[in-house]
């Protein structure tokens, strides 16, 4: 079964763009998540969706936003980058979410703010 | 709010040489506590899921273990390969959200 796919691995942009992240869970996973990690802060919760709802939400601005589709991709998206937005970006998915399900990392998006 | 500590943050072990590295945690209602394995660059790698208190988990050379207040990731006899950041998690109960806290991680070096 193939794993977690996130695209592109690698990002450059400048202050003030937008990006948006892509991320294909393992088949049949219905819940993903997103992350960001940083050397400072660690792993942070960004937020999750399932069923193409959004189900949770991290303390992040509202320049950070999701959406998933019918098939259980996900997309996330950042408007008007700052240079403290660089970070590797994590996506997990698992067969529900919630109740203890397991969930299981992609590569990650290294995005650099420039 | 949860919270999850991990210590020591850095540990460096000689080849066979045993240890254990230490995940204390405070949590609404444990559903679930995670570990996970990072190579450097990639994304994290599953390890272990624990439910209660008492519960153990092995796989090759380590051992996870469960307590009310803490767990515990045991490494016996170490190899090279098994270098990497090790990041413990919890899973609140409190609703059915896929929210994991995690702890900073623990860089674990193993040398010849």
């Amino acid at each position: 079964k193939a794993g977690v796919t996130q695209t592109p691995r690698y990002l450059i942009k400048t202050r003030g763009q937008q990006v948006t992240l892509s991320c294909s869970p393992i088949s049949g996973h219905r819940s993903v998540s997103w992350y960001q990690q940083t050397p400072g802060q660690g792993l942070q919760f960004l937020f999750e969706y399932f069923s193409e709802t959004q189900r949770n939400k991290g303390n992040f601005p509202g320049r950070f936003s999701g959406r998933q589709f019918s098939n259980s991709r996900s997309e996330m998206n950042v408007s008007t980058l700052e240079l403290g937005d660089s970070a590797l970006y994590l996506c997990a998915s698992s067969p529900r979410g919630g109740g203890a399900d397991t969930q299981y990392f992609g590569p990650g998006t290294r995005l650099t703010v420039l | 709010e949860d919270q999850v500590t991990q210590s020591p943050e850095a540990l460096r072990l000689q080849e066979g040489e045993s240890s254990s590295l230490n995940c204390s945690y405070t949590v609404s209602g444990l559903r679930g506590l995670f570990w996970y394995r990072q190579d450097p660059g990639k994304g994290p790698e599953f390890l272990f899921t624990l439910y209660s208190a008492g519960e153990e988990k092995e796989k090759e050379r380590l051992k996870a273990t469960l307590t009310k207040k803490e767990s515990f990731l045991h490494i016996t006899a170490p190899k090279p390969e098994d270098s990497a950041t090790y990041l413990c998690a919890v899973q609140p109960g409190r609703d059915t959200a896929s929210k994991l806290t995690f702890g900073t991680g623990t860089r674990l070096q193993v040398t010849l």
